[in-house]
């Protein structure tokens, strides 16, 4: 069984400042990928970032980076330079490989206000 | 190119009545995956589709749900009986195959969604 845990039911950050939402994930998969969408008010689902359990480095994709703690289990998303824009509801989802890949559990999700 | 589309956007039956929502992948997509999304929460997994692969169906909530995909494409979500805790967004996506490792085959692409009211 897979489980996602997101603590912050909301955070705050001042623009252009970074902010760090924070996801701690369990799996008995060996292998395993985790992901981060963000969902803003208009309801769209939009993929941010993937990371591999077996990727050597921490995935990056603009000002977005995934601070992936395998032995920690954790896989917190790193926005630098905060803009009005990522004011949104972001969630943490994970799912296993072969057989499993299809079946994706998502956390309850964080909102993120950036303060003008 | 055309993105994941749903219809219809909005439902709204009384309960008890049976209701059909689809789902249009993007074209060349073998995974398609239905997800539920009440009020303020997260996904909930329903339904995955690979290809010819029986469907993974251990997300969905009872046997009043069903769902099938036919030609490889086009997937129509039903749900039997509606009660008033069916009400929800219902959320398609598609995408490349997942069991390959990489971005590029585990990004999900997602639909707007319907919003079903029942009441």
């Amino acid at each position: 069984a897979q489980k996602i845990t997101q603590t912050q039911p909301g955070m705050f950050v001042q623009e252009k400042e970074a902010v760090t939402l924070d996801c701690t994930y369990d799996t008995s998969d060996p292998s395993y990928g985790l992901f981060w969408y963000k969902q803003p008010s208009s309801g769209e689902m939009i993929f941010l970032i993937y990371q591999g359990s077996y990727d050597q480095q921490n995935a990056t994709e603009g000002r977005y980076s995934l601070n992936f703690q395998k032995a920690r289990k954790s896989a917190n998303l790193v926005i630098s330079a905060s803009q009005l824009g990522d004011s949104a509801m972001y969630f943490c989802a994970m799912r296993g490989t072969n057989t499993n890949a299809g079946k994706s559990t998502f956390g309850d999700g964080t909102t993120l206000t950036v303060k003008p | 190119g055309a993105g994941v589309s749903q219809s219809p956007s909005n439902k709204v039956t009384e309960k008890g009545k049976d209701v059909e929502l689809r789902c249009d992948p993007i074209s060349g997509h073998t995974a398609l995956y239905w997800y539920r999304q009440s009020l303020g929460q997260g996904l909930e997994f329903l339904i995955y589709f690979q290809g010819n692969s029986a469907p993974d169906k251990s997300g969905l909530p009872s046997d009043r749900f069903s769902a099938e995909r036919t030609g490889g494409s086009v997937s129509t979500l039903t749900i039997q009986r509606t009660q008033q805790e069916d009400s929800a967004v219902y959320l398609c996506a598609s995408s490349l195959d997942p069991r390959i490792s990489g971005v590029s085959y585990n990004e999900q692409f997602f639909g707007p969604g319907t919003r079903l009211t029942v009441l």
